[in-house]
């Protein structure tokens, strides 16, 4: 059972556009949202995370939606840059229970702009 | 920033070969660390959670006699696969937390370490 579902698979974006990402989860015991960024041969590096009493955060050009009540995330990523190309994962974990801390990730997203 | 650091980040041995693979928390203590694996444009998967002074808790499907996990101290967590063979040749990462500052802090990821298996 996928916990947590990451759509597109990939996407193209033109320098300068917008990327969006999306996740949906199924278990409303979960309460930290985080999205992560990976580089080919790199260890995933933290973007950005969320929890579920905001309904949006913005960092930079990175900005978490969240809505609640359609268990769905999303990652928006403002004047998309070449450097930006890379696969981005999003996440979730609860502070107790059946996960007690454990990161379940989203299957990735290969991120690809265009110079 | 917090930092993990991972070593060796590439290994190429030959199959039947036992491979050590350090994880570092070089800023802060953990007590707990985990471990995961990453196959080519795939996801990552949790393969254990590394708790200090206490045994590994492994994920349903891992071999905890094929993955041998230590975690001898609050900086330090090591993942040996035993007796290696080509089906083990994996992209290996390990994670932490600072535990100090409380739940929802995020982990942070070491470098992975690129196994190859002759």
């Amino acid at each position: 059972q996928q916990q947590v579902k990451q759509s597109p698979q990939s996407l193209i974006v033109q320098k300068g556009g917008i990327s969006i990402i999306n996740c949906a989860y199924e278990n409303t015991a979960f309460d930290y949202f985080p999205w992560y960024q990976q580089f080919p041969g790199k260890g995933p590096a933290l973007l950005i995370a969320i929890r579920p009493d905001v309904s949006e955060k913005k960092e930079g050009r990175f900005t978490i939606s969240f809505n609640k009540s359609a268990k769905q995330f999303s990652l928006h990523i403002m004047d998309s840059q070449p450097g930006d190309s890379a696969t981005y994962f999003c996440a979730a974990s609860m502070a107790s229970g059946e996960y007690g801390n454990k990161l379940v990730f989203g299957a990735g997203t290969i991120l690809r702009v265009k110079s | 920033g917090a930092v993990v650091s991972q070593h060796p980040s590439r290994v190429i041995c030959k199959s039947g070969t036992s491979v050590k693979i350090e994880c570092r928390s070089l800023d802060f203590q953990a007590t707990t660390m985990f471990w995961y694996r990453q196959f080519p444009k795939q996801s990552l998967m949790l393969m254990a959670t590394s708790n200090e002074g206490s045994k590994a808790t492994y994920e349903q499907g891992v071999e905890k006699d094929k993955f041998l996990i230590n975690h001898a101290s609050l900086t330090l967590s090591t993942l040996t696969v035993t007796s290696a063979h080509p089906e083990d040749s994996s992209f290996y990462i390990c994670s932490a937390r600072d535990w100090a500052k409380g739940t929802h802090q995020p982990q942070h990821f070491g470098d992975g370490t690129r196994l190859s298996i002759l």
